[in-house]
């Protein structure tokens, strides 16, 4: 595997249900992002995580609580979900600390919340 | 506060026409990235160049060129000679002092055959 790799690519789940995203880079990167995308919004900024640790939280509800056990992985953990959640979220990762600091994408979980 | 404008939601073309994406950004930062992003309809956003703050030359790769203009807080991106497969949401970036990227809104681009 090469890049960034997230899994599933499709979740369909109720609004009781609990669930996970992963995602894992293979670029040798140290920070990694989730993002949130709706349709006709701009891409949001859910969580950064550098060396592991979370540096970035912009008031995301409770209901999405992120992990990131190592610098090559990191999980959305979902719970009690809101059909406004239906959404692609997107993990991102770069090499932080060089000032370049470029963030390649995964290719989403496209998410639908019944 | 770091903003970026794409004012231009949808575009449609013919095959081997150009189309320029306008980019507008605001900052107060100094030092600060540029980024254009490619988002095909598999969902994946695609890298396609970055700029910093303190390099105003243009660039252009194949059929893609890139102008940044400080004077006019612009980064525009023109595509030369548009084919099918150029077809996608292309986004605009904003990279400042911090690690908050801020994007465009996107312009939806349509290459017809």
């Amino acid at each position: 595997e090469t890049g960034v790799t997230q899994t599933p690519r499709h979740l369909v789940m109720g609004m009781t249900n609990k669930k996970s995203l992963k995602c894992e880079q293979h670029l040798g990167h140290n920070a990694m992002y989730w993002y949130k995308q709706s349709a006709k919004k701009p891409l949001e900024l859910m969580f950064v995580y550098s060396l592991e640790e979370r540096v970035e939280n912009n008031s995301v509800p409770s209901r999405f609580s992120p992990e990131c056990p190592n610098s090559s992985h990191l999980f959305l953990h979902l719970h009690t979900l809101q059909p406004e959640d239906s959404a692609l979220y997107l993990c991102a990762s770069s090499l932080s600390g060089t000032g370049v600091d470029t963030q390649y994408f995964g290719p989403g979980t496209r998410l639908t919340v019944l | 506060a770091q903003k970026v404008t794409q004012a231009q939601t949808e575009i449609s073309v013919v095959e081997k026409e150009d189309v320029t994406l306008d980019c507008v950004y605001e900052t107060r930062d100094t030092t600060y990235y540029l980024f254009w992003y490619k988002q095909p309809p598999s969902g994946e956003l695609v890298f396609l160049i970055r700029r910093n703050s303190f390099d105003e030359q243009n660039e252009i790769s194949g059929r893609y060129s890139w102008n940044f203009q400080k004077s006019t807080s612009s980064f525009n991106f023109t595509i030369t000679a548009s084919q099918v497969v150029d077809s996608a949401v292309y986004f605009c970036a904003l990279k400042g002092y911090n690690n908050d990227m801020r994007f465009g809104a996107g312009t939806r681009l349509t290459v017809k055959p």
